[in-house]
């Protein structure tokens, strides 16, 4: 199995900051990377496809970039609605994979 | 719209068997672009995807519980059914049903999710 490492686990920041969240793989997987965004009792949302592809009606602060083994989710100014956990996820293989997730938390 | 939906006890004994039910509504499962999938988040863990089906009838699943699981499908009544067996306390978790894409299989659709709590 393709391993996801996600960094920082807990992220502590307020709004209007920007933030990088890191999501390493354990082989390379091109750009075979999606992120998703999970709130409380919630399904999670997927946000980013394709390493930087936005999701449909997802707002423009996000964007992705990496290749290979190394990727990056990036808020570039922190809004109220984005405190949640943020997952990355490989589907470059069976079995699709997920990282252990990051939690962007208020500061 | 398409929405998914899942159904099920919400308590099941171990050793027993889960069993499972997403209705699609809004749209077709037998769409050649997608597969449709289940996903499980133990509470306060992360997710694990449990395996998928495609309509030419083909289904994969984790390694780690292919010999536990079966998912079938029900064109007919656009549902497809998730069954664990065998379930220990391990298996506690929210269950998620989802749609993925058959060129970017990332999931792009969710339903709401329901827990499954394993407990004598």
């Amino acid at each position: 199995d393709i391993q996801m490492t996600q960094s920082p686990s807990t992220l502590s920041a307020s709004a209007g900051d920007r933030v990088t969240i890191t999501c390493r793989a354990s082989l390379s997987i091109s750009d075979w990377l999606a992120w998703y965004q999970q709130k409380p009792g919630k399904a999670p949302k997927v946000m980013i496809y394709k390493v930087s592809s936005l999701e449909s009606g997802v707002p423009s602060r996000f964007s992705g970039s990496g290749s290979g083994t190394e990727f990056t989710l990036t808020i570039s100014s922190l809004q109220p609605d984005d405190f949640a956990t943020y997952y990355c996820q490989q589907y470059k293989s069976h079995p699709a994979t997920f990282g252990q997730g990051t939690k962007v938390e208020i500061k | 719209q398409l929405q998914l939906q899942e159904s099920g006890p919400g308590l099941v004994k171990p050793s027993e068997t889960l069993s499972l039910t997403c209705t699609v509504s809004g749209g077709s499962i037998s769409s050649s672009l997608y597969y449709w999938g289940w996903i499980r988040q133990p509470p306060g863990k992360g997710l694990e995807w449990i395996g998928s089906f495609y309509s030419s009838g083909s289904t994969y699943y984790n390694p780690s519980l292919k010999s536990r699981v079966t998912i079938s499908v029900d064109t007919s009544k656009s549902q497809f059914s998730l069954k664990l067996y065998s379930v220990t306390a391990a298996d506690t978790a929210v269950y998620y049903c989802a749609r993925q894409g058959r060129y970017f299989p990332y999931f792009d659709l969710w339903g709401r999710g329901t827990l499954v709590t394993v407990s004598s």
